[in-house]
């Protein structure tokens, strides 16, 4: 089965500093999703990365797809307290199905 | 719009009862879909629907049960609860399939839910 393995597994850096977060599939991706949550809370949707090679921005958010499509990035420049929460990236199960898995998370801490 | 709602945000169940989560959306949106999540684990698809009448398994559908007679709503039913289905629950919604590749899914705040 397909999985979605990131890493690292937790973060701790100071405000300010740049940080990266991966996202790596067993088996070639046919749509990556990023996801931010915040403790408690739902998910909210951050950015959708299709194609090999692409690279979306929103903010100080920048999230990249490897040609190979098997595996994603997620770079935060000058992180802020804002930033903290988990975050996690989900992939269709399949192409051409409607399920879904997600990766078991990176928690981040951003200290003031 | 209030977008995807879940009651209620806490429950503390004993082993053997039987509860109902509801979810409900308000974008009209086709495909609804149930997940758990685990401490320090990703969310596991439970169940999921691609419009109302139409309910399919995901990952882990055992000891649950969904239904979908509107667009609007799918809850989700324990029918005997036992500690492993401790976690939290999310509900969440997309217009299209997630295999379009094309959408994203909105999600609701959680159940978190307690069996003793």
């Amino acid at each position: 089965s397909q999985e979605l393995e990131q890493s690292p597994q937790s973060l701790i850096v100071q405000e300010g500093k740049n940080l990266t977060i991966n996202c790596t599939s067993s088996k070639t991706l046919y749509g990556l999703y990023w996801y931010k949550q915040k403790y408690g809370e739902g998910l909210i949707f951050l950015m959708m990365l299709q194609k090999g090679g692409e690279e979306k921005s929103h903010e100080k958010i920048t999230a990249k797809l490897d040609e190979k499509k098997q595996q994603s990035s997620l770079h935060i420049t000058a992180s802020q307290p804002s930033h903290a929460g988990i975050y996690l990236c989900g992939a269709p199960y399949l192409s051409g199905t409607y399920k879904y898995i997600f990766g078991t998370g990176t928690r981040l801490k951003v200290l003031a | 719009n209030a977008g995807v709602t879940q009651t209620p945000k806490f429950r503390i169940l004993k082993i053997g009862q039987s509860m109902t989560l509801q979810c409900a959306q308000d974008m009209n949106h086709n495909y609804m879909y149930w997940y758990r999540q685990d401490p320090g684990m990703g969310l596991k698809l439970i169940y999921y629907s691609v419009g109302a009448g139409i309910t399919d398994k995901g990952e882990v559908p055992n000891g649950y049960n969904v239904s979908r007679s509107t667009t609007e709503d799918f809850p989700l039913r324990l029918e005997l609860a036992a500690p492993s289905q401790t976690s939290v629950y999310f509900c969440a919604s997309s217009y299209g399939g997630l295999a379009d590749n094309t959408d994203t899914q909105y999600f609701g705040p959680g159940t978190r839910l307690t069996v003793l």
